[in-house]
């Protein structure tokens, strides 16, 4: 079974900085993918970035990007030049090509002006 | 359609009484999620479907939750016999999936807000 850990419940930045949110997981698989997601106070749930896990390249969308470490199982999103639509409940999810994901707890991060 | 879409978005109902929530995933998407949502909290997988194949329902909590996909498209979420911890936000998301195999991103719908009183 695999297991996501976000082990930060709630974090906050100022605007305009960058933060880093974290992400462990414990699989057996060696074919898998990791995901970002946010979710707004509006609630839904949007992508922000994926990984594959046969990628050594790390991931970046515009402001955000990953920092994948395949042998310690970490896969942390940066975000940079923080905005206060950032504002959200970010989610760390893994899946397999069997379908199943498994998500973190998430991690509530404010933007703060 | 453009998105996923969930009906209703909100349901207030009495302990005890039957409910059924909808998703309508984006059209071509073979796989189909149903996830529980407590407010503030992470998701809880309830159920997957994959094309025809058997759904995956490891993650209903009880025999009083059932889902169905008709046609590999809509899907119904019941739960009977509603009890106040069935209070949450139910997340319905769909992906595709390549020929060649590959997890595709999941699109969510907006969700359905249940309330048991």
């Amino acid at each position: 079974a695999q297991t996501v850990t976000q082990s930060q419940p709630e974090m906050s930045v100022q605007e305009a900085e960058t933060v880093t949110l974290s992400c462990t997981y414990d699989t057996s698989e060696n074919n898998y993918y990791l995901f970002w997601y946010k979710q707004p106070p509006s609630r839904q749930m949007i992508l922000v970035i994926r990984q594959e896990a046969y990628k050594q390249q790390n991931a970046t969308e515009n402001r955000f990007s990953v920092n994948f470490q395949k042998a310690a199982k970490s896969f942390s999103l940066k975000i940079s030049d923080s905005q206060l639509g950032d504002t959200a409940m970010y989610f760390c999810a893994f899946g397999t090509n069997a379908g199943k994901s498994t998500f973190g707890d998430g991690t509530t991060l404010t933007v703060k002006p | 359609g453009a998105g996923v879409s969930q009906s209703p978005s909100n349901k207030v109902t009495e302990k005890g009484k039957d409910v059924e929530l909808r998703c309508d995933p984006i059209s071509g998407h073979t796989a189909l999620y149903w996830y529980r949502q407590s407010l503030g909290q992470g998701l809880e997988f309830l159920i997957y479907f994959q094309g025809n194949s058997a759904p995956d329902k490891s993650g209903l909590p009880s025999d009083r939750f059932s889902a169905e996909r008709t046609g590999g498209s809509v899907s119904t979420l019941t739960i009977q016999r509603t009890q106040q911890e069935d209070s949450a936000v139910y997340l319905c998301a769909s992906s595709a999936q390549l020929a060649g195999g590959g997890k595709q991103t999941q699109y969510f719908g907006p969700g359905t807000r249940l309330l048991v009183l």
